[in-house]
């Protein structure tokens, strides 16, 4: 079975640049996930999905994050405009109802 | 709002010896409750969790937490550390209807002595 895949694995841009994430969850996970995981801290969730719908994105900062998950599979985070504090670790992870969620490997961020 | 606490940040064992990593948790209900591993640049791999039922959970790589609700804690036990376990151990609690609303904590950085 293969696993949730996000790209990309790396990247570094400017404060003030934009970027996104791509996650593709393991087929028939309805749940989505994207943690954000600063260095040296536990991931904090930032928003769920389930199928296409938003569950929760009370900690997502709306101002300047950005998630989609337009037809219930594929989805993306996006940052604009990026600041410094946003260099982290972005894990994307996903579950059936109830069942045990799955994570990919992470895209690192580094904002210079 | 739920909250986890790890209170070691780093801990050091010899290999063969005994592990016992701490967790404590704060949550309004019956919590549900899970152990993930980090190894570097992966994602985080679970190793046991807890929903109902016995307080002693076996999990995968020969791991075992104990819930006790007296104590608000779900501490990680191997009775037998191995050099590939180095790694970053995070507890978690989960929230929503199915318990998959994650909430980590800091996380325990494991070093393996030979």
């Amino acid at each position: 079975e293969a696993g949730v895949a996000q790209s990309p694995r790396y990247k570094i841009i400017e404060k003030r640049q934009s970027v996104a994430f791509w996650c593709n969850p393991i087929s028939g996970h309805a749940t989505l996930y994207w943690y954000q995981q600063i260095l040296g801290q536990g991931p904090k969730l930032l928003i769920q999905f389930q199928n296409n719908g938003v569950v929760d994105d009370s900690q997502l900062p709306k101002d300047r994050f950005s998630a989609e998950r337009l037809k219930g599979v594929d989805s993306t985070l996006k940052i604009q405009p990026a600041k410094l504090e946003d260099s982290a670790v972005y894990l994307c992870a996903s579950s059936q109802q109830g069942i045990e969620a799955f994570f990919g490997q992470g895209t690192r961020l580094t904002v210079v | 709002a739920q909250s986890v606490t790890q209170p070691d940040i780093h801990i050091t064992v010899s290999e063969g010896a005994s592990l016992e990593l701490r967790c404590n948790y704060s949550y309004g209900a019956t919590p549900y409750l899970f152990w993930y591993v980090q190894s570097p640049g992966q994602g985080l791999q679970l190793l046991l969790k807890y929903f109902s039922g016995d307080t002693l959970v076996q999990g995968i790589k020969g791991f075992e937490a104990e819930f006790k609700r007296s104590q608000s804690s779900f501490n990680l036990r191997k009775p037998s550390v191995h050099w590939s376990d180095a790694a970053e151990y995070f507890c978690a609690v989960g929230a929503g209807n199915a318990g998959n609303m994650l909430t980590f904590g800091g996380g325990t950085r494991l070093m393996v002595k030979p």
